[in-house]
C-alpha cells in the first residue's frame, strides 16, 4: 500500500501524560499536513510542513504541541501534559509539489486520540 | 477563503442519483471547486474539482453553476458505500497561504436506503 499511514491507529491515554504520533506520506509527497477532528466536525488545519521545513502553524496548536519533519519525510506530533479536551482524531495528509490550489491531499486514515 | 454553505444532510435511495448543492456566493474568479467525502471511520478522500466547466471522472460529477456562485456534487447511482460526509471546499489557484490547507465547513452527511 502506498498511500499515507498513521500510527497508531488508537491511542487512550490518562490525562497529563505525553503522547507521540507518527505520520508516513506518500513518498515522493513533500508536503506534509496535520489536522485535528472532533466528533461530528470537519477536520481543523494544525500545521504544515514543506520538506523538513514547518512553515505554518494554526493558533489551535497550543504550546503543548510540537510537530517534526526530520529529513523531510515522516512526521511526528507530540502532545505534551494532554487535556481531556485533546481527545480527538488526528489526521496527516500529504501532497506533490506544485500550486496547491489544484492538487488533491491524500489523507491518512488518522489517529484517534483518547484522554482519560 | 470564501466560505461554502452546504445542507446538514440528505437522504438517497440505493441506486438513485443523488445531487449534492454547495453555495459559495462569495467565490472568486481564482478559486478552484474541490469535493472530498470521509466515509465512517476514514480519513477525507479526494473526490473531483473544477474551476468554471462542468468535470466528470470516475466517481462523481461536477456541475459548477455559469455564475460559479453554486455547485453540484452528482453521484449517478448511490450504493451504500457512498454514505459518507461530503465537504465542498474552495481553494486559491495560486495563494499559498499554508501550502493551501484545506478549511472544512461542516459537510452533508449522505445517508443511502436500501
Amino acid at each position: 500500500d502506498t498511500g499515507v499511514s498513521q500510527d497508531p491507529r488508537h491511542k487512550i491515554t490518562k490525562r497529563g501524560q505525553n503522547v507521540t504520533f507518527r505520520c508516513d506520506p506518500i513518498s515522493e509527497h513533500n508536503r506534509l499536513y496535520w489536522y485535528r477532528q472532533t466528533l461530528g466536525q470537519g477536520p481543523e488545519f494544525l500545521t504544515y510542513f514543506q520538506n523538513e521545513a514547518q512553515l505554518e502553524k494554526s493558533r489551535l496548536l497550543s504550546d503543548r504541541f510540537s510537530a517534526e519533519r526530520p529529513k523531510g519525510s515522516f512526521s511526528t506530533l507530540e502532545i505534551q501534559r494532554t487535556e481531556q479536551g485533546d481527545s480527538a482524531m488526528y489526521l496527516c495528509a500529504s501532497r506533490g509539489p506544485g500550486a496547491g490550489g489544484e492538487n488533491e491531499q491524500f489523507f491518512g486514515p488518522g489517529t484517534r486520540l483518547t484522554v482519560l | 477563503d470564501a466560505k461554502t454553505t452546504q445542507p446538514n444532510s440528505m437522504e438517497s435511495n440505493e441506486e438513485e442519483p443523488v445531487h449534492l448543492p454547495c453555495n459559495h456566493s462569495t467565490i472568486s474568479g481564482t478559486d478552484y471547486i474541490h469535493w472530498y467525502r470521509q466515509l465512517p471511520s476514514q480519513g477525507p478522500e479526494y473526490v473531483i474539482h473544477g474551476l468554471t466547466s462542468n468535470v466528470n471522472n470516475r466517481m462523481a460529477s461536477l456541475a459548477i453553476a455559469e455564475d460559479r456562485k453554486s455547485s453540484t456534487l452528482i453521484l449517478h447511482r448511490a450504493t451504500l458505500r457512498d454514505a459518507a460526509v461530503y465537504y465542498c471546499i474552495l481553494r486559491d489557484r495560486f495563494y499559498n497561504n499554508a501550502g493551501n490547507m484545506l478549511t472544512f465547513g461542516g459537510g452533508t452527511r449522505l445517508m443511502v436506503k436500501p
